[in-house]
């Protein structure tokens, strides 16, 4: 099966820019999304096809994919962006990330 | 607005039976790749099975193959799944959602209910 890596957690201060990684062997060619989930909560979809935003995500998400790594970033982080975040893509199966805890201090 | 509900959750001893529904409203449904995705209490997300719109493409994460069975009835707006020879590792929220092909992602989910197996 195919695996994706992410670091467990990741820090930022409020205002500044958080960069949560997601590895996998030629992840660049495949379509990677991510998802955002608060806790006691379901997953929300933030990011598509590398770095696309569904509707009613805001402009500070935004995401890249290249070789073997996809990076979700997010610019001016918010108190309300602490979460855990999952990276995923499709290779002859779902494959997700093991997720990455996301603290704004 | 568009919503996913799952139901049938609940405590199930080592070696028993439970059969789960995700109800679809305001959404279409028929038209949609649908999937069971299940987290482990303090772990991360597992995709479980998911099936074609006409149900007639099934597939399983290897863990749950011969035991699990992933169904759907267009008609009612429904999937299923139906968990025999449940595992202490199958405790976990059982999440359904609908795969959107244009996004090649995961685009509605539903609130989760929690399968807990244990003696």
């Amino acid at each position: 099966s195919y695996e994706l890596t992410q670091p467990p957690s990741v820090s930022v201060s409020p205002g500044q820019t958080a960069s949560i990684t997601c590895s996998g062997d030629k992840l660049g060619d495949k379509y990677v999304c991510w998802y955002q989930q608060k806790p006691g909560q379901s997953p929300v979809l933030v990011i598509y096809q590398n770095n696309k935003r569904p509707s009613g995500i805001p402009e500070r998400f935004s995401g890249s994919n290249s070789g073997n790594t996809a990076t979700l970033t997010i610019s001016g982080t918010q108190a309300m962006d602490e979460a855990d975040y999952y990276c995923q893509a499709w290779d002859s199966s779902v494959a997700f990330g093991g997720g990455t805890k996301l603290t704004v201090l | 607005e568009v919503q996913l509900v799952e139901s049938g959750g609940g405590l199930v001893q080592p070696g028993g039976s439970l059969r789960l529904s995700c109800s679809a409203s305001r959404f279409r449904f028929s038209s949609y790749w649908m999937t069971w995705v299940r987290q482990a209490p303090g772990k991360g997300l597992e995709w479980v099975a998911n099936i074609k719109q006409d149900g007639r493409e099934k597939y399983y994460v290897d863990s749950v193959k011969g035991r699990f069975t992933i169904s759907r009835d267009n008609t009612k707006n429904s999937l299923y799944l139906q968990m025999n020879s449940l595992r202490g590792e199958d405790t976990a929220v059982y999440y359904c959602a609908s795969w959107n092909g244009d996004y090649v992602a995961f685009d509605i989910w539903g609130q989760g209910t929690l399968v807990t197996v244990s003696s």
